[in-house]
């Protein structure tokens, strides 16, 4: 069974602040990385598809690494604002033929003015 | 341009009801696909399709649950017999090939009572 395992399970932080959280994997047969945001009643956002060992990837004040060798992806927000707010799922896959997504439990994060 | 859309957003049905979640993927997407998000976890894989052709529902939980897409666009996951173990966001994602990006709905809650 694939486990995709993501710490930690919430997080409070000052606005200002910067902050990261992980997604653990099994390094073997790996393909694609996806990390998404999904706030409050919309849709999961497409963030990153990481794909190769040791990719970076950036997007305004987010960011995330990737290392397959090991099995973890970081995601670093940086000056975090009242809009991140939301959990970030990562999910890994299409792994081993299936086309599916395998999530993990996904990282609360709140925001404090 | 339209994203992926579900409906009913919300649904609260008694046990032992028959529900029946609609979802409309992002117009030419060929793959689509349905999970489910109980409290606290994140989304599990229920059933995948390219175009109308239902390629893996390895993941649906019991013969209760039943999805198509007989036309290659539109998709209805149909839950009989509903059971408080049903309750849960039911997301639907698509993506324009099979290992592309999945594009997710804003989910239906369902509730049963």
């Amino acid at each position: 069974i694939l486990n995709v395992e993501q710490s930690p399970q919430s997080l409070h932080v000052q606005e200002g602040d910067s902050t990261n959280f992980t997604c653990s994997f099994p390094s073997s047969n790996f393909y694609a990385l996806h990390w998404y945001r999904w706030e409050t009643a919309k849709s999961p956002e497409a963030l990153f598809v990481m794909t190769l060992n040791g990719d970076e990837k950036k997007k305004g004040r987010i960011s995330a690494t990737l290392n397959t060798k090991e099995g973890y992806s970081y995601l670093y927000i940086k000056g975090s604002q009242p809009e991140d707010s939301a959990t970030y799922l990562c999910a890994l896959g299409p792994y081993q033929g299936a086309q599916k997504l395998v999530f993990g439990q996904g990282t609360r994060l709140t925001i404090n003015p | 341009g339209a994203g992926v859309s579900q409906s009913p957003r919300y649904k609260v049905a008694k046990r032992g009801q028959d529900v029946a979640l609609r979802c409309d993927p992002i117009s030419g997407h060929v793959s689509l696909f349905w999970y489910q998000q109980a409290l606290g976890q994140g989304p599990e894989f229920l059933t995948y399709f390219q175009n109308e052709a239902q390629l893996d529902k390895s993941g649906l939980p019991s013969d209760r649950f039943f999805a198509e897409r007989p036309e290659g666009s539109v998709s209805t996951l149909k839950i009989q017999r509903t059971q408080q173990e049903d309750s849960a966001v039911y997301l639907c994602a698509s993506s324009l090939a099979d290992t592309d990006t999945q594009y997710f709905g804003p989910g239906t809650r369902l509730t049963v009572l």
